[in-house]
């Protein structure tokens, strides 16, 4: 079964600290890795996708990589306004339809 | 602001009833996405509808169905409501049916479901 699971569920840094969010994948042949960001009340907001391994992309304090089995999501210097639930999607084909299979997030916490 | 609209924002009911939660996509998207999310389950997919036709589908209970209509717009029907189905709905657009471009999905704000 494709399965995503990410780690840790909750992190919290102080402002300028930097640190790693931590993605484990399963998939029968990975066709995509997404990285989304969700504020509270509201939906998740797209922020990357990773195809292969060794791929890397970034945006702002934010550079996500992608091994065979997992993906990173790196926060350089965080400030407190990147506080948010950060998820990560495997694009699978499994039951013969294509969906995005989702882990449960990781909520990060940046304190002044 | 994703250009994806939900109507209504939050609804509360009673178990037994049927509700629908209401979906427009992003100009010019032609998929739409249905989404379930509860703390303990995560984000799950429930449906997918291109131009009108299904196109795919997740762990959608046989009491929820979807529809997509000729201006795109989509709902959700949820039926003999439980107290298991209070979560947040999520609707989410994208120009491409599958597999093509990046797959990103534009995400709305959602609809906050409480069975009582």
């Amino acid at each position: 079964e494709d399965q995503v699971t990410q780690s840790p569920e909750a992190l919290r840094l102080q402002e300028g600290e930097s640190s790693s969010l931590n993605c484990s994948y399963t998939v029968s042949g990975l066709r995509g890795l997404f990285w989304y960001r969700q504020d509270p009340g509201k939906g998740p907001e797209f922020l990357f996708t990773l195809y292969s391994a060794g791929e890397e992309k970034e945006k702002e304090r934010l550079k996500a990589t992608l091994t065979k089995k997992e993906s990173f999501l790196h926060i350089t210097a965080p400030k407190p306004e990147d506080s948010a639930t950060y998820l990560c999607a495997v694009r699978s084909t499994q039951g013969g339809s294509e969906k995005l299979v989702f882990g449960k997030g990781t909520k990060l916490t940046v304190n002044p | 602001d994703s250009g994806v609209t939900q109507t209504p924002k939050h609804l509360i009911t009673a178990t037994g009833q049927r509700v629908t939660l209401r979906c427009s996509p992003r100009s010019g998207d032609l998929s739409v996405y249905w989404y379930q999310q509860s703390l303990d389950q995560g984000l799950q997919f429930l449906i997918q509808y291109y131009n009108g036709e299904e196109r795919a589908k997740g762990n959608i209970l046989e009491r929820f169905s979807a529809q997509q209509f000729p201006d795109l717009h989509s709902e959700l029907n949820l039926s003999s409501l439980e107290l298991g189905d209070s979560a947040l709905y999520f609707c989410a657009s994208s120009p491409w049916g599958s597999g093509s471009g990046d797959n990103e999905q534009f995400f709305g704000p959602g609809t906050r479901l409480t069975v009582l």
